[in-house]
């Protein structure tokens, strides 16, 4: 069975400085991995995935990734933090041997003070 | 233009009511899931349909019954609510199951509150 955690429930950052949210998972296949942010009273938005390839993947509003299959972890990662990150982020990976279910992680809530 | 959508956005009713959400994508996407997102935040899938065919159902009561008139809708039915139903539903779709680099696209969520 697959599954995701996210070890921390809030992460709290000063705005201009790197931020980083972690994410480790387990699956049995190839892991197909992504990351979705939630603002309040919205669905989540998909922000990036790792497939296959560079182990470092780039997504929207400049937030990175970094996939370790030895560590099976993907943290997200950004180098300059802005308030209007501040936000609930889920990591979730998807199994397409499991009918291409995603399972999500618990979210950490990310706050960027100014 | 948005690419799925769900009515209604609130929904609030008494326990023992029978319920319905609806939801439409417009992306073209053969696969289409229905989540709970609870008070904590936790998000849980609970079914999921792959041009029409049901393939997931997770553990989810009777009272839950999923119904896709075609790849394009995915609607929820729910009967008998109860207190512990009242939750945060969202639909969301994705391309052909296969392609497991597809990312979900989530509506905007329906909020459920049951008195």
């Amino acid at each position: 069975a697959q599954s995701v955690a996210q070890p921390e429930d809030q992460v709290n950052v000063a705005e201009g400085n790197p931020l980083t949210v972690k994410c480790t998972y387990s699956v049995s296949g190839n892991p197909y991995l992504f990351w979705y942010v939630q603002y309040p009273n919205r669905g989540l938005q998909f922000l990036l995935k790792y497939i296959t390839g560079d182990n470092l993947v780039k997504g929207s509003y400049g937030f990175e990734a970094e996939f370790n299959k030895s560590q099976t972890s993907f943290h997200l990662k950004k180098p300059s933090a802005l308030v209007s990150d501040s936000a609930l982020y889920f990591c979730a990976v998807r199994d397409e041997t499991n009918a291409g279910k995603s399972t999500f992680g618990d979210g950490t809530t990310l706050t960027v003070k100014p | 233009d948005t690419a799925v959508s769900q009515t209604p956005k609130y929904l609030v009713t008494q326990m023992g009511n029978d319920k319905s959400i609806k939801c439409e994508q417009n992306l073209g996407h053969d696969t289409m899931y229905w989540y709970k997102q609870d008070s904590k935040k936790f998000l849980k899938i609970m079914f999921s349909y792959n041009n029409k065919e049901l393939i997931i159902n997770e553990t989810v009561p009777n009272r839950f019954s999923p119904k896709s008139p075609d790849k394009a809708h995915l609607n929820l039915h729910i009967n008998s609510l109860e207190l512990g139903d009242s939750a945060v539903y969202f639909c969301a779709s994705s391309q052909t199951l296969g392609q497991g680099n597809s990312p979900l696209h989530f509506g905007n969520g329906t909020r459920l509150t049951v008195t």
